[in-house]
């Protein structure tokens, strides 16, 4: 079946500093791909998306560049702030005719001022 | 435009006991879901309504029962609640008619139940 394995956390950065939270994923055709932030005591909204190989999904100083060839949807940004502190959903969907989202199991992520 | 509301916040129920929880979206979408969050786990889909008056099983249906009782409304009930039913409950909502493997899914602050 149709899973998502995220980088285990949780994971402390320094502001400024550079960071990856690496995704793979197993799925059979070609599925979108999704990162979800989830802020504390909210629901998760929507960060970046991609929905074809080599599609680059961005937003906000994010991006995640969608690789068939590795099955990564790997999260970057180059320089944190204390306000991005939140959890990191890695979450793919590839059926047609119904979403049904299958979510990495997420990674908590905070940064130091 | 209120998005994806949920009720109640917070709720401990005892084992055995029934209740439903509430989700309404104001953003005239098609399809609606519930999840449940579970600490290493991320979120499961319990059921999804792909448009109204269609409901299906998700991947942890057990337990649990859906009525999309109108557009706007999909409500999720816990029959006979057990402790392995404490859970972070979220319901979210897609604006396409049956959904597409693209859409966004816009999500509702969740429910915090406890089962003792």
């Amino acid at each position: 079946g149709n899973s998502v394995t995220q980088m285990e956390g949780p994971v402390t950065l320094s502001e400024e500093a550079f960071l990856t939270i690496n995704c793979t994923y197993t799925a059979t055709g070609y599925p979108s791909l999704f990162w979800y932030v989830q802020y504390p005591g909210e629901g998760l909204q929507l960060l970046l998306k991609a929905t074809k190989a080599d599609d680059k999904g961005s937003n906000k100083g994010f991006e995640a560049t969608y690789r068939k060839e590795t099955t990564s949807f790997h999260l970057e940004k180059g320089s944190v702030q204390v306000s991005d502190s939140a959890v990191y959903f890695c979450a793919l969907s590839a059926n047609q005719g119904a979403q049904k989202l299958v979510f990495g199991q997420g990674t908590r992520l905070t940064i130091n001022p | 435009n209120a998005g994806v509301t949920q009720t109640p916040k917070f709720q401990v129920l005892k084992t055995g006991q029934s209740m439903t929880l509430q989700c309404a979206q104001d953003m005239n979408h098609n399809s609606m879901y519930w999840y449940r969050q579970d600490p290493g786990m991320g979120l499961r889909l319990i059921y999804y309504s792909a448009s109204e008056g269609t409901t299906d099983k998700g991947e942890v249906p057990n337990g649990y029962n859906v009525s999309r009782l109108n557009k706007r409304e999909f409500s999720l009930r816990l029959e006979s609640a057990a402790p392995s039913q404490t859970s972070v409950y979220f319901c979210a909502s897609s604006a396409r008619l049956a959904g597409r493997s693209t859409d966004t899914q816009y999500f509702g602050p969740g429910t915090r139940l406890t089962v003792l």
